[in-house]
């Protein structure tokens, strides 16, 4: 079955640039999807079809791939964009993959 | 808006049967692929099945195949998920949710553009 890996967790202080990477065989020829999931509350689509963003989701928000890794990238963090995100891709071996999730603790 | 409300969860003892329901509103039903989401909080969120819009078409994860069974009334604007011989590893939040992909075929690379809140299935003794 496809693996998505994502590091358990990722701090960074207020204003700053947070980076969180998804690893993937062969991802570059996926479609990338980004969800955010706060406490409490279902997932939300914050980056689609790699890098785009639906309305209402800042241009904090980026998304990008780099050989085998996609990365989602919130400029200028703030307290409200604590949560864990999820990557997500299609593969034939398993339908739809979720990678681990992504704890993003603003420190 | 878009509205997606699972009912049915509960707790239910190891070997037993629980159908969850979705009902969805401010969209037609009938147009979508539909998927069941489960989160739990040792393994995250975890595709479990997948219906196309007119029912005649479903898929499952492994790990649930030959238990669990998707279903739909699009007359009702409601989904189903029938679920059986339930083990203590279905425990988790079980989301129904709606691919934005098209109708006519399944675009695997569509992204999951509405969630429901959730509803919670306890398999325990």
């Amino acid at each position: 079955s496809y693996v998505l890996t994502q590091p358990p967790s990722v701090s960074v202080a207020p204003g700053e640039t947070a980076r969180i990477p998804c690893g993937g065989d062969n991802i570059r020829a996926k479609s990338v999807h980004w969800y955010q999931q706060k406490p409490g509350q279902a997932p939300v689509v914050v980056i689609y079809y790699d890098s785009g963003r639906p309305s209402g989701i800042p241009d904090r928000y980026s998304g990008s791939k780099s050989g085998n890794t996609a990365t989602l990238t919130v400029s200028r963090v703030e307290a409200g964009d604590e949560a864990d995100y999820y990557c997500q891709v299609w593969d034939s071996s398993s339908d739809r993959v979720f990678g681990g999730g992504t704890k993003l603790t603003v420190v | 808006e878009v509205q997606l409300v699972e009912s049915g969860g509960g707790l239910v003892q190891p070997g037993g049967s629980l159908r969850l329901s979705c009902a969805a509103s401010g969209f037609t039903l009938s147009a979508y692929w539909m998927h069941w989401v489960r989160q739990t909080p040792g393994k995250g969120l975890v595709w479990v099945s997948r219906i196309n819009p007119d029912g005649s078409s479903t898929n499952y994860a492994d790990s649930v195949r030959g238990r669990f069974t998707v279903s739909r009334d699009n007359a009702k604007n409601t989904l189903y998920l029938q679920m059986s011989s339930l083990r203590a590893d279905d425990t988790g939040i079980y989301y129904c949710v709606r691919d934005l992909g098209s109708p006519n075929y399944y675009d695997n690379t569509a992204y999951f553009s509405d969630w429901g809140q959730g509803s919670l299935v306890t398999v325990s003794s």
